[in-house]
């Protein structure tokens, strides 16, 4: 079965700093991966996509992500964090074109960004 | 453009009460639906989703059932609120297969989700 591991729950970063926020994923092929934000009370945002081609994706809100097959990772960037980028970061991982899951995604448990002045 | 609504935004039930949670789509056909719930600390459950009209799949047992009587509207019910439904509720949309060139492409659109308080 597929999975995702954020393994940060909570990261701080100061405004102006660069930010990584971690995605690790278990599946049996190069599955699609997804990186979505949530602001506090609202729905999820997608902020980028991954499905082949270039491994690093640009994505909205200047942030981009690089997947890197060998490690099973699909982490998430931005150069300079600006105080609006403080919310929930999630990473997901969605199946094989033409399975039978009917489109269905396994989300990671969620990294919280708070950004200092 | 595509849009998906939820209503309400929040809702405070007591225990034992019904519950109907409704969630609509625009400017697409043939969606995908989904319904998850987050509590607090815990990300997204996948309670339901839906590939058609009146085709609905549970993804984990509990006191909750969904519905979807027309092609862009997806309900989500109870008979009778436990403590434990207390949550954000969130719907998402993404484009049914075989629908034209982005079919398959599993991406998700997420509704503003609704607040919900059992007491």
């Amino acid at each position: 079965a597929q999975s995702v591991t954020q393994p940060d729950i909570h990261i701080t970063v100061s405004e102006g700093a660069s930010l990584e926020l971690r995605c690790n994923y278990s599946y049996g092929a190069t599955p699609y991966l997804f990186w979505y934000v949530q602001s506090p009370g609202q729905g999820l945002q997608l902020l980028l996509k991954y499905f082949s081609g270039d491994t690093l994706v640009q994505g909205i809100k200047g942030f981009e992500a690089e997947f890197k097959r060998s490690q099973s990772s699909f982490n998430l960037r931005k150069p300079s964090v600006h105080w609006s980028d403080a919310a929930e970061y999630f990473c997901a991982v969605g199946p094989l074109a033409g399975g039978t899951s009917y489109g269905k995604l396994t989300f990671g448990q969620g990294t919280i960004l708070t950004v200092h002045p | 453009s595509q849009t998906i609504h939820q209503w309400p935004a929040t809702l405070v039930q007591p225990v034992g009460s019904p519950l109907s949670l409704e969630c609509t789509v625009e400017g697409t056909s043939n969606p995908n639906l989904y319904w998850y719930r987050q509590a607090a600390g815990r990300g997204l459950q996948l309670l339901f989703y839906s590939v058609g009209i009146g085709q609905i799949s549970s993804e984990v047992p509990q006191n909750l059932s969904a519905s979807r009587p027309q092609d862009r509207q997806f309900i989500l019910s109870s008979k009778k609120l436990l403590l434990s439904d207390s949550g954000f509720y969130l719907c998402a949309w993404s484009v049914g297969p075989g629908q034209g060139s982005s079919g398959g492409t599993y991406e998700q659109y997420f509704g503003p989700g609704t607040r919900l308080t059992v007491t």
